[in-house]
């Protein structure tokens, strides 16, 4: 029979564009996220992170935002270069132990 | 530092064989992860470590799994007999514990025909 894998949702942009991933979590107890970003053929590798006392965080080129009240979080990449393509994970800690949660990420393409 | 070391990159086994994953956490993390990624169910975790002892394991599938982790520079994840539908990248992470943020080794890619 047909195998059904996940549908992974895509972005597409210009080089030097910016960059928005969203990400919807499922447990309003987590009180902890990070982003990571996963290249062809290796693990994921840590952007950024938020707590919930926060709801944005600035990195270089990169902003989180937490909406707590929708559960929502965002990933912002200013300038987006070809390096950046990749898929995107978000993860959450729901304060239940030091383990982390990996939604079903996100494949960026910049387009030169 | 070299970061989170995993063994072998890649296996290859035969269906029915046991399986032996190998992992070698950053230096003074006290936390230690397995998690499976495939293209149905995406990053799942396994079974979570702290401090050597296992804390949760609710993630691993089936009794075929086993994982053990017998000193703070050393863990396994064992399959034993091995199936085709556990094909997968199988990837190990540690956590210095306090700041939770998880760093990830590059991952090994089983094959189970």
């Amino acid at each position: 029979g047909e195998s059904v894998g996940l549908h992974l949702p895509t972005l597409s942009v210009q080089e030097g564009d910016n960059s928005i991933i969203n990400c919807a979590y499922s447990n309003s107890a987590s009180d902890y996220f990070i982003w990571y970003k996963q290249e062809s053929g290796k693990g994921p590798q840590f952007i950024i992170d938020i707590r919930s006392n926060m709801d944005k965080r600035q990195g270089q080129r990169v902003t989180v935002l937490l909406n707590k009240t929708v559960k929502h979080l965002s990933l912002q990449i200013a300038a987006t270069q070809p390096g950046d393509s990749a898929v995107y994970f978000c993860a959450e800690n729901r304060a239940t132990g030091n383990q982390f949660y990996f939604g079903t990420g996100t494949s960026l393409t910049v387009i030169p | 530092d070299a970061g989170v070391i995993q063994s072998p990159r890649h296996e290859v086994t035969e269906m029915g064989q046991e399986v032996t994953l190998r992992c070698k956490p950053i230096s003074g993390h006290n936390s230690l992860f397995w998690y499976r990624q495939t293209m149905m169910r995406g990053l799942e975790l396994l079974i979570y470590f702290n401090n050597n002892v296992p804390i949760d394991d609710s993630g691993m599938p089936e009794d075929r799994f086993s994982a053990k982790m017998p000193n703070a520079s050393f863990s396994t994840l064992k399959i034993q007999p091995s199936e085709p539908r556990d094909s997968a990248v199988y990837f190990c992470a540690s956590s210095p514990g306090l700041t939770g943020i998880a760093f990830f080794g590059q991952g090994t890619r089983l094959t189970v025909v």
